[in-house]
């Protein structure tokens, strides 16, 4: 079975651009959270998505939004991108909301974001 | 507030010696918590979770971590290091809709 996957794997933008990046979770998952991961630090909680309604933010800038489709893939879009937005964007997926205890955060390899 | 705290940024080891990998928690309520590993260039895999039904947890790859509520630590253990352990480890906690918090990392260096 495929894992998550996500796309593109790298881009690089320049500030002030607007970026739009793409996840598809393991088959049968219905919810997909989105993680920023700055070098040297841990991932970073966004967004929480189930069933295709938002669920969860973190403590990020309106300048983040997403979005769930009815076949539970998701993009994160980021506008007016900053050079603090450079980091590796994570997206894991679950079976169930919360990705708790019983339903554990299945993780994609991430896209690494760079803003110039 | 929800915190997780690694002790360690970086913690060398030979092949073949203990790891111990140290987090602790700070939650009001009884925590979910996690260990992930990242490879270079890769995202997290899910080493081992604490269910709640025993406070020894045995995970992937021959690691276990021990949940001691009086210390408010997960730690993370293997007997024998190997050169595959070399990665990042995360301590991570909760998992509802507030998502997981994670700890800053543990560097682990395998030395020959």
């Amino acid at each position: 079975d495929a894992g998550v996957t996500q796309s593109p794997t790298h881009l690089i933008k320049t500030r002030g651009q607007h970026v739009t990046l793409r996840c598809s979770p393991i088959s049968g998952h219905k919810s997909v959270s989105w993680y920023q991961q700055v070098l040297g630090q841990g991932p970073q909680f966004i967004f929480q998505y189930y069933e295709k309604e938002e669920r969860g933010r973190g403590n990020f800038p309106d300048r983040f939004s997403a979005r769930q489709f009815p076949n539970y893939s998701s993009e994160l879009n980021v506008n007016a991108l900053l050079l603090g937005d450079s980091a590796l964007y994570l997206c894991a997926s679950s079976s169930r909301q919360g990705g708790g205890n019983n339903s554990p955060l299945h993780f994609g390899n991430g896209t690494r974001l760079t803003v110039t | 507030a929800q915190s997780v705290t690694q002790l360690g940024s970086h913690v060398s080891v030979s092949e073949g010696a203990l790891v111990l990998l140290r987090c602790n928690y700070s939650s009001s309520v009884p925590p979910y918590l996690f260990w992930y590993v990242q490879y270079p260039n890769q995202g997290l895999q899910l080493l081992l979770k604490y269910t709640s039904a025993a406070t020894l947890v045995k995970g992937i790859n021959g690691f276990e971590a021990e949940f001691k509520k009086s210390e408010t630590s997960f730690h993370l253990t293997k007997p024998s290091a190997h050169m595959s352990d070399a990665a990042e480890y995360f301590c991570a906690m909760g998992g509802g809709a507030d998502g997981l918090t994670f700890g800053k990392g543990t560097h682990l260096i395998i030395q020959p």
